[in-house]
């Protein structure tokens, strides 16, 4: 079945630095979701990629869709505090059923 | 508040108990789920409804058992259930099943004792 792995699991950065977290699937996607989870939260649709190298900008946070359709990354530019929390891809394949990577939990030191 | 309601928040039941979890969404959402959360695991969908319909089961134990009466209110039934189910169990809607972003529930953190 369609498999999405998510790197890194953990990562702690200082305020200010850069963060980024990496989504590769087994499968081609139709479309890739990106959910951000605060801690005690529950998780909150951030984006959806559908194009082939489509790059989407929310103020410091950038989503790139691989040109194969199989990767994805969520680059965050100058961390703050409320950052904070866990983040999620999601990839639907063919067969329509969205799929979670474990997540990047994220923690930004003041 | 993203428009789906989720009780109880909190949940703890022994292992010969009966118990449902209750979802609610008026966002005129045709689509509803439940997913599974364990630690360190990732998010997992147990059961998908389209327009009522089930269309999704992906294994689940028969100790769950999903309801969805009408369009807006999805239960997941729960009974004999083991220790390791214990998890937050979220309930999810979007207005089609494919394509489009799903809207989360708070959700219903369940200790099984």
């Amino acid at each position: 079945g369609q498999q999405v792995m998510q790197i890194p699991q953990y990562q702690h950065v200082q305020e200010g630095e850069d963060f980024t977290t990496y989504c590769n699937s087994s499968t081609t996607l139709s479309n890739i979701q990106w959910y951000k989870q605060r801690p005690g939260g529950h998780p909150v649709f951030l984006i959806q990629l559908v194009k082939s190298g489509e790059v989407k900008k929310q103020k410091r946070l950038t989503f790139q869709f691989g040109e194969a359709k199989k990767n994805s990354s969520l680059h965050i530019t100058a961390t703050q505090t409320t950052d904070v929390g866990t983040y999620f891809c999601a990839g639907r394949g063919s067969a329509r059923q969205l799929t979670f990577g474990s997540g990047t939990q994220l923690t930004v030191l003041p | 508040e993203t428009g789906v309601t989720q009780t109880p928040r909190h949940l703890v039941m022994g292992m010969t108990n009966k118990k449902s979890l209750k979802c609610e969404q008026h966002l005129g959402h045709n689509a509803m789920y439940w997913y599974k959360q364990s630690a360190k695991k990732p998010l997992e969908l147990m059961f998908v409804y389209s327009l009522e319909e089930r269309v999704e089961n992906n294994s689940v134990p028969s100790r769950f058992s999903p309801e969805c009466p009408n369009s807006s209110h999805l239960f997941l039934h729960l009974h004999t259930l083991q220790p390791e189910d214990s998890a937050l169990y979220l309930c999810a809607s979007s207005l089609t099943p494919a394509d489009t972003e799903a809207f989360f529930g708070q959700g219903t953190r369940l200790t099984v004792v």
